[in-house]
């Protein structure tokens, strides 16, 4: 059963592109999340997804971030007109519940987005 | 609005010795902890949880304990090996399913 899967690992924009990460959640799950780190902070919680829902996005920036989950396929966070303060590890996690059973989530090994 | 703090950013201790992380949260809501751990370039996996009507855990050589009236919580790492370096966030979860994480403590057992 693999796990969480996150493509790109590595991510190479220049200011004013987009960058779009993808994110598989582990079979049977159909609740995902997507988290940030910044360099030398800690995890930040962005956006809660189900399938073609979005259930949470109150740690999303208003401006140029956007999530979905569509019915197939994976998960996409996008990022349009990046900017170097976009530069961060973006993770992406996933339950079978929503993690209402046990609060725990599965996550994947990151991709890591440079902005130059 | 910082729901859940650690705020030792790093500890060091000595193999074979206790290490203890500790927690604090304010949200009273969150009906469960859990500890993560974390490697340079990977993602965080999971470690230990407790739930927010229990004061213990214990799974190995990991302990969790909480004391919601100081609503305070601390993993219990002994004995420590050089394997556990790594960094540890604290996280909770209350009914909207996502996990709030503190800012990590990075944690360096010597050998």
């Amino acid at each position: 059963n693999a796990g969480v899967m996150q493509n790109p690992r590595h991510l190479v924009r220049r200011r004013g592109q987009e960058a779009r990460l993808r994110c598989s959640p582990m079979k049977g799950h159909s609740h995902v999340y997507w988290y940030r780190q910044l360099p030398e902070e800690g995890l930040k919680f962005m956006v809660y997804l189900q399938k073609e829902n979005i259930i949470d996005e109150s740690g999303m920036p208003k401006e140029r971030f956007s999530a979905e989950f569509p019915k197939e396929g994976p998960s996409i966070l996008r990022i349009q007109q990046v900017v170097r303060g976009d530069s961060a590890a973006y993770f992406c996690a996933s339950s079978p519940t929503g993690g209402f059973n046990t609060g725990e989530l599965f996550f994947g090994e990151g991709s890591r987005l440079t902005v130059l | 609005d910082q729901q859940v703090k650690q705020n030792s950013p790093s500890l060091s201790v000595q193999e074979g010795r206790i290490s203890i992380l500790n927690c604090d949260y304010t949200n009273s809501m969150f009906d469960y902890f859990l500890w993560y751990k974390k490697y340079p370039a990977e993602g965080p996996t999971f470690l230990i949880s407790i739930s927010s009507i229990k004061d213990k855990n214990e799974d190995g050589r990991f302990t969790v304990f909480l004391n919601k009236s100081a609503k305070h919580l601390s993993l219990h790492i002994v004995p420590s090996q050089p394997g556990d370096s790594a960094v540890y966030f604290c996280g909770g979860s209350g009914n909207t399913g996502k996990l709030i994480f503190g800012q990590g403590t990075t944690l360096q057992v010597k050998p």
